[in-house]
């Protein structure tokens, strides 16, 4: 089945500084992905749609400049947490869908912990 | 109007009894209803999905009833096992213009002791 990988897995960083996460699809095409924040014991929230070669979209209250996405290619997008701080620190979840084809389902990476000192 | 309600927040069942979790929705455009099941420190994992089409989908011990009259729908794990313990989280979307774009429930943490 399709399958979504994220890196890193867990990933710890100091106030101030950046981290990438990279999320790729290994056997699909994805021209859209999705990435979502969760704190422990709550539900997702859709932080942005990444669309491949454009510009993504973000959701209400989430800021561009700090959570800078880049979907470069059709197996790949990359979230950017800039000038990371104490309260960045969360649950990441990049999502993928094959195709468009309206049948096929959303498939969701294994996450990347963010923790920031 | 975007929201997805779900209920209850935690559940404990015994194992071979049957789980019931309950989602409602508001906006009547959501046509795709899946359902998730998440382990800690792992990322949500398809379950079972449904369209309004249709009022009920069963795959082996899972089952989606649907009524899109009362614009709510229910995950039945039948005969839950220990190994079923995780959260589970229902969610809507509108297909035709947000392309798989999911509006979450709350979750429900179900744990199933044996």
């Amino acid at each position: 089945g399709a399958v979504v990988s994220q890196h890193p897995s867990r990933v710890i960083c100091k106030s101030g500084t950046s981290v990438k996460i990279e999320c790729r699809s290994l056997d699909f095409q994805a021209t859209t992905m999705f990435w979502y924040r969760q704190f422990p014991k709550q539900s997702l929230m859709l932080m942005a749609t990444s669309n491949e070669g454009s510009k993504a979209t973000y959701e209400q209250g989430v800021e561009k400049d700090k959570f800078l996405i880049n979907h470069a290619s059709l197996t790949l997008s990359t979230l950017t947490v800039t000038s990371a701080h104490p309260e960045d620190s969360s649950f990441y979840i990049c999502s993928a869908k094959p195709g468009q084809n309206y049948n096929s389902p959303l498939h969701f990476g294994n996450g990347t912990r963010l923790t920031v000192t | 109007q975007q929201q997805v309600k779900q209920s209850p927040q935690s559940l404990i069942v015994q194992k071979g009894g049957i789980s019931i979790i309950n989602c409602a929705y508001e906006n009547t455009a959501f046509d795709y209803f899946p359902w998730y099941q998440q382990f800690p420190g792992k990322g949500p994992a398809l379950l079972i999905a449904i369209r309004p089409d249709v009022s009920e989908k069963k795959e082996g011990r899972f089952t989606i009833s649907f009524n899109k009259s009362a614009k709510q729908f229910s995950l039945h794990i039948m005969d839950s096992q220990p190994g079923d313990s995780a959260t589970y989280f229902c969610a809507a979307s509108i297909h035709g213009t947000s392309y798989g774009k999911l509006t979450f429930g709350q979750g429900t943490i179900l744990t199933v002791h044996p």
